[in-house]
């Protein structure tokens, strides 16, 4: 239940596309969803991130798809470009522990070609 | 946003030695931190949850007396990874939650400790 189960693994998207990861919960305790961006050798950065009282929130070029019902959530990057070349991970945190604890996805790696 | 800063970014030590990672939160008070390990192409695994004044919080699995966490004030918290073998290489990661109207984690740059 504690469980973050993020897809694809890895993800291959040329210049402008769009990127698209998936993740899945099983706890419904969980309140808090963010987004965080990994470049390799450093910690990961925090993207964006939504609470389960709406359905998208939009950042720029990034946007987030909340399902509640299907206790899923979506990170789509619009016009990607090769600078957002990362590996991505998704989380999820419950109110019971509202001091950053935080459950990851597995990640994927987004190369974006030019 | 706000500012963590983990210290040494990398290290390297012989096998059997102790060593001492730092994490602190610059700009804001942390009563809570977070130590994560992370192997290559592999996602983030808590270790521990880090609180200040009080003794750390280890998940199913992390040994204790191998990983001494101690968090001695508001916007410091040390991992001391102790006896080190060659399978304590990894990169290590500390959080900090800053409160608000929700908690975010902010994530220190990390430490690539490698054991030789």
């Amino acid at each position: 239940q504690q469980q973050v189960k993020q897809s694809p693994q890895s993800l291959i998207v040329q210049k402008g596309g769009i990127s698209i990861i998936n993740c899945a919960y099983e706890n419904t305790a969980f309140d808090y969803f963010p987004w965080y961006q990994q470049f390799p050798g450093k910690g990961p950065a925090l993207l964006i991130a939504i609470r389960p009282d709406v359905s998208e929130k939009k950042e720029g070029r990034f946007t987030i798809s909340f399902n509640k019902s299907a206790k899923q959530f979506s990170l789509h990057i619009m016009d990607s470009q090769p600078g957002d070349s990362a590996t991505y991970f998704c989380a999820a945190s419950g109110a019971q522990s509202n001091t950053g604890k935080l459950i990851f996805g597995q990640g994927t790696t987004l190369q974006v070609k030019p | 946003g706000a500012v963590v800063s983990q210290h040494p970014s990398w290290v390297i030590c012989k096998s059997g030695t102790s060593v001492k990672i730092e994490c602190r939160s610059l700009d804001f008070q942390a009563t809570t931190m977070f130590w994560y390990r992370q192997f290559p192409k592999q996602s983030l695994m808590l270790m521990a949850t880090s609180n200040e004044g009080s003794k750390a919080t280890y998940e199913q699995g992390v040994e204790k007396d191998k990983f001494l966490i101690n968090h001695a004030s508001l916007t410091l918290s040390t991992l001391t990874v102790t006896s080190a073998h060659p399978e304590d290489s990894s990169f290590y990661i500390c959080s900090a939650g800053k409160q608000g109207a929700l908690t975010e984690a902010f994530f220190g740059q990390g430490t690539r400790l490698t054991v030789v």
